[in-house]
């Protein structure tokens, strides 16, 4: 049973360009949210997508947007790249209502 | 502000001692609060979560407490092994009700456990 995956590993983008993480969720997930990690620090709630459609929202602006398909699994698109941006991106899959999160080993997106 | 606390950047112990760690927050009323593992590189990976109803909960050498209170949630690994080491993160979930997987994370604690 193949976990959350996450492509690409790492990246390295210029500051002003626009980035796009992919991530397949756990198999039979069908929820999947997106977190922000920069280093020594915790999580940070981006969005969480269900049934398509953006469901919940973190404090995140317009920049940074998503996309779920019929097979669940979801983007990341982050447009006007700044260096701040640098951080591990982090995918999780669940169950609606289910609290425990399946999360992905992350992208690490460097902007120089 | 709203605040979640883990009050150790780092904890060092010998093998075979009880960790504890601590998780604080201010002005939220979490319906959850979950805890995960994560080491160097790697996503999260969850290890227990308690409700706000439930006092106490154990697997296996894990212990976690939730105090809604005093807001305090304590983190138990008994017996602990070189194997323990990581960084332990705190999330409280549910706190606009119900379990909605938006989870908000404190910081972690990095927990090293010398042989």
């Amino acid at each position: 049973d193949a976990g959350v995956t996450q492509s690409p590993t790492h990246l390295i983008k210029t500051r002003g360009q626009q980035v796009t993480l992919r991530c397949s969720p756990k198999s039979g997930h069908d929820t999947v949210s997106w977190y922000q990690q920069a280093l020594g620090q915790g999580p940070q709630f981006i969005f969480q997508y269900y049934e398509e459609e953006e469901r919940q929202r973190g404090n995140f602006p317009d920049r940074f947007s998503g996309h779920q398909f019929p097979n669940y699994s979801s983007e990341l698109n982050v447009n006007a790249l700044l260096l701040g941006d640098s951080a591990l991106y982090l995918c999780a899959s669940s169950l609606p209502g289910s609290g425990e999160q399946y999360f992905g080993p992350g992208t690490r997106l460097t902007v120089t | 502000s709203q605040k979640i606390e883990q009050n150790s950047e780092a904890l060092n112990i010998q093998e075979g001692k009880t960790a504890t760690l601590t998780c604080n927050y201010t002005n939220y009323s979490p319906a959850y609060l979950q805890w995960y593992r994560q080491d160097p590189g790697r996503g999260p990976v969850f290890l227990l979560l308690i409700r706000e109803n439930e006092k106490e909960k154990r697997k296996e050498r894990l212990k976690v407490t939730f105090d809604t209170t005093l807001k305090q949630s304590l983190f138990h690994i008994t017996a602990s092994q070189p194997a323990d080491s990581a960084t332990y993160l705190c999330a409280l979930d549910g706190i606009y009700g119900g379990s909605q997987g938006n989870l908000i994370f404190g910081k972690g604690t990095k927990l090293s456990v010398k042989p």
